[in-house]
């Protein structure tokens, strides 16, 4: 299994207060993202990053943001919590195919975050 | 932009039989891939099988086949000889082929899911 950890695994928190997911990975692959999963609308991608300080926004980052100061850690920051932001976070990461990598993604074990 | 739909929210099948989950996607691309993911009730994504659009042939993974129609945007998966941990749900994915180093790559585009259930 590639080596990916989120931190935490669970957890709850209250409306309007901050949060920040963590992703770990031992893979030193260059590609590292962040999706949430929701019924009826399987897994979006929320942000990505293609390298250490560089990022950008996916399908639904209103409310997000991201960091990468470190190859192998990339951090999601819901800056004011809201009921919206109830979902499943999953990190995923890939080398990427312009680089001789393989076109895939490789995923944590998800983060069920519960706003209330 | 490229969309996944997947129009079976439910679906359940005999154990030792066989049942196949509909995918189609809109894209303008002329090279990418699709994939099949399995997600258990651990939460945890497994890849299942992944299908090259610029290849004819139909991947098989075991017990897993697709059926890949490129001209009409379908790629549905079969499973054979469904097995109690088969159980899950399985999500349809786009991604783009993407050879320049430029580009940020392996962007995935999901459909909503379909619950399969095995029974005995």
């Amino acid at each position: 299994d590639a080596g990916i950890t989120q931190s935490p695994r669970h957890k709850v928190t209250e409306t309007g207060t901050p949060v920040t997911l963590r992703c770990h990975q031992t893979e030193n692959h260059r590609y590292m993202y962040w999706y949430r999963q929701d019924p009826g609308h399987g897994l979006r991608l929320i942000h990505y990053s293609y390298g250490v300080k560089d990022t950008d926004k996916g399908e639904v980052s209103d409310g997000y943001s991201v960091s990468r100061s470190k190859t192998e850690d990339f951090l999601l920051t819901l800056e004011s919590a809201t009921s919206s932001q109830t979902s499943v976070y999953f990190c995923a990461i890939s080398e990427g195919q312009g680089r001789g990598g393989q076109p895939e993604a490789f995923f944590g074990q998800g983060t069920r975050l519960t706003v209330v | 932009a490229q969309t996944v739909t997947q129009s079976q929210p439910e679906m359940s099948v005999q154990e030792a039989e066989t049942v196949t989950l509909s995918c189609t996607y809109d894209t303008s691309e002329n090279n990418y891939y699709l994939f099949w993911y399995k997600q258990p009730p651990s939460r945890q994504m497994i890849l299942v099988i992944r299908q090259e659009a610029y290849k004819q042939q139909n991947a098989t993974e075991n017990r897993f086949s697709v059926n890949f129609q490129k001209a009409a945007k379908s790629f549905s998966l079969k499973i054979s000889d469904s097995q109690l941990g088969d159980t899950a749900m399985y999500f349809c994915a786009f991604m783009k082929h993407e050879v320049d180093v430029t580009e940020y790559g392996n962007k995935l585009v999901f459909g909503a899911g379909t619950i399969l259930r095995v029974k005995s």
